[in-house]
């Protein structure tokens, strides 16, 4: 399987708990995409990664909320002290340039309890 | 502020049907607009990409338009068929180098057979 891999697929955590998703691209994408979206809306971008830069942050990512892509191939989104408004799915995207097709994952379904 | 809206949020139609879905934006200063599928609790399958300077893409029995000036895109679907069924989702990609998508609300599909 060549396309964009998230793991795990749904994660249950209690509130106060800090959990942390994987997101592995297609080999040859440069850029990463992290977005979230909630039951009946569209995805909203939470933050971007060209090769291991993070260029930009949405106002959405908190101070509880932190990404990273070490080696410009996976990327890890993780979330502290997790709270119920942060029950989600969580998309992660990537695409070889600006103007080229972005392909998302399968997602991290989150519920927190 | 970019926004992106989608008419209808929702829609039923009989199998065989011919069918369009809307997508209206803002700000006519996109770099392209992509349409997405999405399945009940999976991630998004992209099925069209237009750059702003095309009118319009073809796959299949999929055709979508753009009248960037206007801000309107529009996903006609021929010959529905059950397997169509699910939400779809208009994106824009605003004219920056991130290649963020700013994603409308979708409409959910659903082709009775």
């Amino acid at each position: 399987d060549t396309g964009v891999s998230q793991d795990p697929r749904h994660k249950i955590t209690k509130r106060g708990q800090n959990v942390t998703f994987r997101c592995d691209p297609i080999s040859e994408h440069n850029r990463l995409y992290w977005y979230r979206q909630t039951l009946g809306q569209g995805p909203e971008f939470l933050t971007y990664f060209q090769n291991e830069a993070q260029l930009e942050k949405s106002r959405l990512l908190s101070d509880r909320f932190s990404a990273e892509r070490p080696k410009g191939s996976f990327s890890t989104l993780e979330i502290q002290r997790t709270e119920q408004g942060d029950s989600a799915m969580y998309l992660c995207a990537s695409s070889m340039k600006r103007d080229t097709e972005a392909f998302f994952g399968q997602g991290t379904r989150l519920t927190v309890v | 502020k970019q926004e992106v809206t989608q008419i209808p949020a929702a829609l039923s139609v009989p199998e065989g049907e011919n069918l369009v879905l809307n997508c209206s934006f803002t700000d006519s200063a996109i770099y392209n607009l992509q349409w997405f599928r999405q399945d009940p609790g999976k991630g998004l399958t992209s099925l069209l990409l237009i750059q702003s300077s095309q009118r319009e893409q073809t796959s299949g029995r999929l055709n979508a338009s753009l009248d960037k000036s206007s801000g309107r895109s529009t996903l006609y679907i021929a010959a529905s068929q059950p397997g169509d069924s699910a939400t779809y989702l208009c994106a824009v990609s605003l004219s920056s180098n991130t290649g963020k998508l700013i994603f409308g609300q979708g409409t959910t599909l659903q082709v009775k057979p």
